[in-house]
């Protein structure tokens, strides 16, 4: 079956723009996650999405966002870009129930990424 | 502070040798423990995860890790390395109160095989 679906793979904006990602959960996948990954900070999570309704967000600023569709696709977004925001962008889907236990349980599904770059 | 300690940056391993990463977690309890692969300009696949039950974990790619309590650890282990193994090693946990749905993880490990 077909996997964790990113789009696009590679972006080039300049400071100051928005842009948009996109991910395409594994079908009956119901949460989904995303995270920023750099070489300074490493892996970080930005938020998880269940059944269109964020449950979980980490510690970014408030020019990241998302949204989830009812298909469970989702988006985010990123507004004013800095040259910071420069990452790979990883999107991850599972089979949980959007609580802790079953998403751990369940585990996750990584897509390919989004490279990102801000110049 | 509560973190995932993987403490080796780069580790070199000759082809057909065998391989240890170590990883080590300061939560309280037993997380889940998972450690993921990412390949140069892919994403993180899963080669094994644990939360409780045999403490020796078998994963894919001829992976295996071992939970330790007493130790905080939750080693990557593999007996005979090919030049495929190359990549990044991630360790994660999950399942904590404080984090939520988020996987918490370590810095990496970057593995390179030499023939």
């Amino acid at each position: 079956k077909a996997g964790v679906t990113q789009t696009p793979r590679y972006l080039i904006k300049t400071r100051g723009q928005q842009v948009t990602l996109s991910c395409s959960p594994i079908s009956g996948h119901r949460s989904v996650s995303w995270y920023q990954q750099t070489p300074g900070q490493g892996l970080q999570f930005l938020f998880e999405y269940f059944s269109e309704t964020q449950r979980n967000k980490g510690n970014f600023p408030g020019r990241f966002s998302g949204r989830q569709f009812s298909n469970s696709r989702s988006e985010m977004n990123v507004s004013t870009l800095e040259l910071g925001d420069s990452a790979l962008y990883l999107c991850a889907s599972s089979l949980g129930g959007g609580d802790r236990w079953s998403s751990a349980n369940y585990g996750y599904t990584f897509g390919s990424g989004t490279r990102l770059t801000v110049v | 502070a509560q973190s995932v300690t993987q403490p080796d940056i780069h580790i070199t391993v000759s082809e057909g040798a065998s391989l240890e990463l170590r990883c080590n977690y300061s939560y309280g309890a037993t997380p889940y423990l998972f450690w993921y692969v990412q390949s140069p300009g892919q994403g993180l696949q899963l080669l094994l995860k644990y939360f409780s039950g045999d403490t020796l974990v078998q994963g894919i790619k001829g992976f295996e890790a071992e939970f330790k309590r007493s130790q905080s650890s939750f080693n990557l282990r593999k007996p005979s390395v090919h030049w495929s193994d190359a990549a990044e090693y991630f360790c994660a946990v999950g399942g904590l109160a404080r984090a939520g749905t988020a996987l918490i993880f370590g810095k990496g490990t970057t593995l390179s095989v030499s023939s």
